[in-house]
């Protein structure tokens, strides 16, 4: 199984901070990387497909970059609304899986 | 639109088993996997599985084989998955998610979670 490690496990930033998530695959997964939003008692939300693509309807302070094993997740100004936590997860092959994910927490 | 709607919280105690539910609307049942993945309160994500509507062939977590049955409904849209033999350690959120067979893989979206909880 391919394993995901996403750093920090959880951060605290302010309302308008940039903000870097980075997650490292086991392997090389070239760009099957996927980034999802979960608030508390919601389900995930897909933000970016394919390490950079945006998902239809997610503002565009959301960026993902990275190839290979390293990849990030950008947020180029915080809103309220973003404290949430968040998980890459690898689509290369079977079992899909997830990084431990990482809270981002009011500062 | 676009949407999965699970069925409703369930208890359940120690080894018994669950049937859960996820009914798909507004697109294509056999044109999109299905995947289960849960949640442990407080924890991460956890893939169960996926099944392909199409064919009904399914794929488990080697965690979960022997435990975990998913199955489809063609008629209806709906997928389902059981899990038997509960232990405490299963009480969970479980969700279904879709994701397409002929595009880039992700899933989206997601149903809105299931509750099962595993006490005596």
């Amino acid at each position: 199984d391919i394993q995901m490690t996403q750093s920090p496990s959880s951060l605290s930033a302010s309302v308008g901070d940039r903000v870097t998530i980075t997650c490292r695959a086991s392997q090389s997964i070239s760009d099957y990387l996927n980034w999802y939003q979960q608030k508390p008692g919601k389900a995930p939300k897909l933000l970016i497909y394919a390490a950079s693509s945006l998902q239809s309807g997610v503002p565009s302070r959301f960026s993902g970059s990275g190839s290979g094993t390293d990849f990030t997740l950008t947020i180029s100004s915080l809103q309220p609304e973003d404290f949430a936590s968040y998980y890459c997860q690898q689509s290369y092959s079977s079992p899909r899986t997830f990084g431990q994910g990482t809270k981002v927490e009011i500062k | 639109q676009v949407q999965l709607v699970q069925s409703g919280a369930d208890v359940k105690k120690p080894g018994a088993s669950v049937k859960l539910s996820c009914k798909a609307f507004g697109y294509t049942f056999t044109s999109y996997f299905m995947h289960w993945v849960r949640q442990a309160p407080g924890q991460g994500l956890e893939w169960m599985g996926i099944i392909n509507p199409s064919g009904g062939s399914t794929t488990y977590a080697q965690k979960f084989q022997g435990r975990v049955t998913m199955t489809r409904d063609t008629s209806t849209s709906t997928v389902y998955m059981q899990l038997s033999s509960l232990r405490s350690e299963d009480t969970a959120v479980y969700y279904c998610a879709r994701e397409p067979i002929n595009y880039v893989p992700s899933f989206d979206p997601w149903g809105q979670g299931t509750l099962v909880t595993v006490s005596a």
